[in-house]
């Protein structure tokens, strides 16, 4: 069956130091992946996302992720977080055999904390 | 440029009664997804339907019917609620079928509680 892991539910950081949210997933083809940002009480706005081509993929407000396929993951990285990244991140997998970008399987999502 | 806009944003039905949440979307996608989100669990799909006049059942279906009023509108309509419905609704859209590497763009959710 077609899954999304995210193994961390929150992590904490301090302000300034690296940050990398894990995601794996179980998908039958190759998949389109997603990361998404949501802050408290908003919707979710897209950070990045993978198609195909160059595996290391850079995003918005500095993310960026990188696609491995021998270990089905697709981990979030940013290299110095800012208390405005405090929110919940959620990494998914599109259906690419219908080539709809919407139809997607989430994780559970991981809850960022920034430290001063 | 609104995106994809949904109504209401708040709601609190009783056990038994029934509401629609609209959502509209003015990109001109043709595509469009009905959500949920519950604590630990993430989003999962309702319905969604890949172009106008289509609709598809997905995860969780259950308790759910979706209407697509057009291209631009797709509704979520509860029949008869339950607690278990109590969740924050999200309403997304996508260019969709036939058309490669496309992205969901989301709306600012519906939080719906059923007492």
């Amino acid at each position: 069956a077609q899954s999304v892991t995210q193994p961390d539910i929150h992590i904490t950081v301090s302000e300034g130091a690296s940050l990398e949210l894990r995601c794996n997933y179980s998908y039958g083809a190759t998949p389109y992946l997603f990361w998404y940002v949501q802050s408290p009480g908003q919707g979710l706005q897209l950070l990045l996302k993978y198609f195909s081509g160059d595996t290391l993929v850079q995003g918005i407000k500095g993310f960026e992720a990188e696609f491995k396929r021998s270990q089905s993951s697709f981990n979030l990285r940013k290299p110095s977080v800012h208390w405005s990244d405090a929110a919940e991140y959620f990494c998914a997998v599109g259906d690419i055999s219908y080539n709809q970008g919407g139809k997607l399987i989430f994780g559970q999502g991981t809850e960022l904390s920034v430290k001063p | 440029n609104a995106g994809v806009t949904q109504t209401p944003k708040f709601q609190v039905l009783k056990t038994g009664q029934s509401m629609t949440l609209q959502c509209a979307q003015d990109m001109n996608h043709n595509s469009m997804y009905w959500y949920r989100q519950d604590p630990g669990m993430g989003l999962r799909l309702i319905y969604y339907s890949a172009s106008e006049g289509t609709t598809d059942k997905g995860e969780v279906p259950n308790g759910y019917n979706v209407s697509r009023l057009n291209k631009r509108e797709f509704s979520l309509r509860l029949e008869s609620a339950a607690p278990s419905q109590t969740s924050v609704y999200f309403c997304a859209s996508s260019e969709g079928q036939g058309r490669t590497n496309t992205e969901a763009f989301f709306g600012q959710g519906t939080r719906l509680t059923v007492v």
